[in-house]
């Protein structure tokens, strides 16, 4: 299945910003959405096409993408941030695929 | 308000079959694909598959294919996701997710069905 590598934790100090990476061949020209999944719940939807944010994510929360790398950036990043982050895409045929994910820590 | 319920935790035995449901609400059922997403403990996300109720149009990653079936009633606006035998490596999250088409993102999850195969 299509590979999309992100680094399996980041950690930041409270009110630093976060960045999160997810590479993939096909990112310049496939969209990158990202998941947040807190402990013991269902994933949420972060961003999506790359930059947007859905109705009532944060503004803190942004996403770009630039060649084979898309990133999503928190800023001022809090504990209710930490989180298992998911970055999610397609190959050229269109098949769907998961990052491995991404464990943000806030201390 | 969009609502995806999935039926509740089951324990089952190696070899039992199995069907566990989603029951979407708050949308036109028959206009979104509705996916299926395995959580084994303690690890990510994969794509298993997805249906388009109107239709029943159905894909599978290469990874679950013949491992599972994916179907849907549209009348009674719910999803299923079956196993005929099911193995110990089954156990894991399974969640449903709602999506505008099979290459495009999840907008509304499900609250994530338990299953445990175990002897």
């Amino acid at each position: 299945s299509y590979e999309l590598t992100q680094p399996p934790s980041v950690s930041v100090s409270p009110g630093q910003t976060a960045r999160i990476t997810c590479s993939g061949d096909t990112l310049p020209k496939k969209y990158a959405y990202w998941y947040q999944q807190k402990s013991g719940q269902a994933p949420v939807l972060v961003i999506y096409e790359d930059t947007k944010r859905p109705s009532g994510i944060p503004e803190k929360f942004s996403g770009s993408s630039s060649g084979t790398m898309a990133t999503l950036t928190i800023s001022g990043a809090q504990v209710e941030d930490e989180a298992d982050y998911y970055c999610y895409s397609t190959d050229s045929s269109g098949n769907p695929s998961f990052g491995g994910g991404t464990k943000l820590t806030v201390l | 308000e969009v609502q995806l319920v999935q039926s509740g935790a089951d324990v089952k035995k190696p070899g039992e079959s199995l069907k566990i449901s989603c029951k979407g609400s708050g949308y036109s059922f028959t206009t979104y694909w509705i996916g299926w997403v395995r959580q084994m403990p303690g690890k990510g996300l994969e794509w298993m598959g997805i249906i388009y109720p109107g239709d029943s149009d159905t894909r599978y990653s290469p990874s679950f294919q013949g491992q599972v079936t994916i179907s849907a009633d549209k009348s009674i606006t719910t999803a299923y996701l079956q196993w005929s035998s099911l193995k110990a490596s089954d156990t894991a999250m399974y969640y449903c997710a709602r999506s505008p088409s099979p290459s495009r993102h999840f907008d509304y999850w499900g609250q994530g069905t338990l299953v445990t195969v175990s002897s």
